[in-house]
């Protein structure tokens, strides 16, 4: 059964900072991706990651991706109140007619004024 | 281009009640998703639909849960009868056709209370 991990699960940070976020997962994969979710709101597509070694990036957020090591992170520069959310990656796998994706736990972001 | 609709968005019933669940995905996607989120955790497929097939179906508590897409465009999503663990956001998602690694596009959710 594929598990996905995600760490840290909280992270409190202040404006202008940086961090990452990662996200392990079990088995082999090479579909990886990125969603945003707002407090009551439903997720909004942030990246997606289909190789070893691809990389994007959108604003103050990068996301990148090794197959090998079985490792997605995200990163977050000069942080803004604005990223506060909660991020969840997810790992796609392919079932009879196309894409199933299985969730990390999701890393809730606060960014501090 | 007009987003997933989901309705209603907030239901309260009581447990060994039954519920149930509207979804209108994106017009031409095919393949329709849908996914239980328990607060706390990401969201866990329950069901995903490509047309009015069903791809995958293992996570369905089918002696409680039912789904079903006539015509291959809106889906409903039923639970009989409801029990506390039940309680959750209901998402629904759909995908474009072509290529299988096309990100899926969530609707705004039900969100369930069973009491």
């Amino acid at each position: 059964e594929l598990k996905v991990e995600q760490n840290p699960l909280f992270l409190s940070m202040q404006e202008g900072k940086n961090y990452t976020i990662y996200c392990n997962y079990s088995t082999t994969s090479d579909r990886l991706y990125w969603y945003r979710q707002d407090p009551g709101k439903s997720l909004e597509s942030l990246f997606v990651l289909l190789s070893n070694g691809a990389v994007k990036q959108e604003g103050r957020l990068m996301a990148s991706l090794d197959t090998k090591a079985r490792l997605s992170t995200l990163h977050i520069t000069a942080a803004v109140h604005d990223l506060s959310a909660t991020y969840f990656c997810a790992v796609g796998g392919l079932t009879g007619g196309g894409n199933k994706l299985t969730f990390g736990t999701g890393t809730q972001l606060k960014v501090e004024l | 281009e007009a987003g997933v609709a989901q309705s209603p968005r907030y239901k309260i019933i009581e447990k060994r009640q039954s519920v149930a669940f509207w979804c209108n995905p994106i017009s031409g996607h095919a393949t329709l998703y849908w996914y239980q989120q328990i607060l706390g955790q990401g969201p866990k497929l329950l069901i995903q639909f490509q047309n009015n097939g069903v791809v995958d179906d293992s996570q369905l508590p089918k002696d409680r849960f039912s789904a079903e897409r006539l015509k291959g465009v809106d889906s409903t999503l039923k639970i009989q009868p409801a029990k506390l663990e039940d309680s959750a956001v209901y998402l629904c998602a759909s995908r474009p056709p072509g290529v299988r690694w096309n990100e899926q596009f969530f609707g705004p959710g039900t969100r369930l209370t069973v009491l």
